[in-house]
């Protein structure tokens, strides 16, 4: 059965800070995806990454940057220069890679605040 | 650019009731999904739909949930009788290709439900 556990129930850290949000996920599958999601409190889900199990490379895309780590299992977001427009719930999700196991399963998410 | 749309964005409806919910998924995308957000907690994992088939399906989605794509662009939810926790924000999500996960989930704005 796929896992994602997000430890961090709510985080708070003062504008311009930087923060890292912790992803630790669990599968079998030696193939699979996993994905991060904002959802700002307007309630809708934004896709902001997708990595497959094969590629370990960083990612950084602006402010944001993504460590993925296949020997710890971990998927973790860094926000640098955290700024109001960053508050919301975010979400770490796992995808499956085959046909009929493509279904996501997501972590109980991590309530960011930015405090201006 | 192009992005999934469901209606109602609100629905209110008194237990015992049908609803049916409805998506418009991103024109050239396969493969179609439902997902639930009870409020304060995470998303799950409803169905998913290709090729006028349900692909996979959760332990949620019983005998009361059915899905239909009726036209060529609309994707409906339907609820036959609705209970107090069928309360949830339900999500859309629609994805391209036939690699399996391959290719990123992308959510409509969601569908609030409540249930009295």
């Amino acid at each position: 059965a796929q896992k994602v556990t997000q430890a961090q129930t709510e985080i708070s850290v003062v504008e311009k800070e930087d923060v890292t949000l912790d992803c630790v996920y669990e599968t079998r599958d030696t193939t699979y995806y996993l994905f991060w999601y904002k959802q700002p409190p307007s309630g809708e889900l934004v896709f902001l990454i997708r990595r497959n199990s094969f590629d370990e490379q960083n990612e950084i895309s602006g402010r944001y940057s993504w460590n993925f780590q296949k020997s710890t299992s971990s998927f973790n977001f860094t926000i640098t220069a955290s700024q109001v427009v960053d508050s919301a719930v975010y979400f770490c999700a796992l995808g499956g890679a085959n046909f009929g196991n493509e279904k996501l399963t997501f972590g109980t998410g991590t309530r960011l605040t930015i405090i201006p | 650019e192009p992005e999934v749309t469901q209606t109602p964005s609100h629905q209110v409806t008194q237990m015992g009731q049908e609803v049916i919910l409805r998506c418009v998924p991103i024109s050239n995308h396969l493969y179609f999904y439902w997902y639930r957000q009870i409020l304060g907690q995470k998303v799950e994992f409803l169905v998913s739909f290709y090729n006028n088939e349900i692909s996979e399906k959760s332990e949620i989605f019983d005998d009361q949930f059915s899905v239909e794509r009726p036209d060529g662009s609309n994707f409906t939810l339907k609820i036959r009788s609705t209970k107090l926790e069928d309360s949830a924000m339900y999500f859309c999500a629609s994805r391209k290709t036939s690699a399996g996960g391959a290719d990123t989930q992308y959510f409509g704005p969601g569908t609030r439900l409540t249930v009295l």
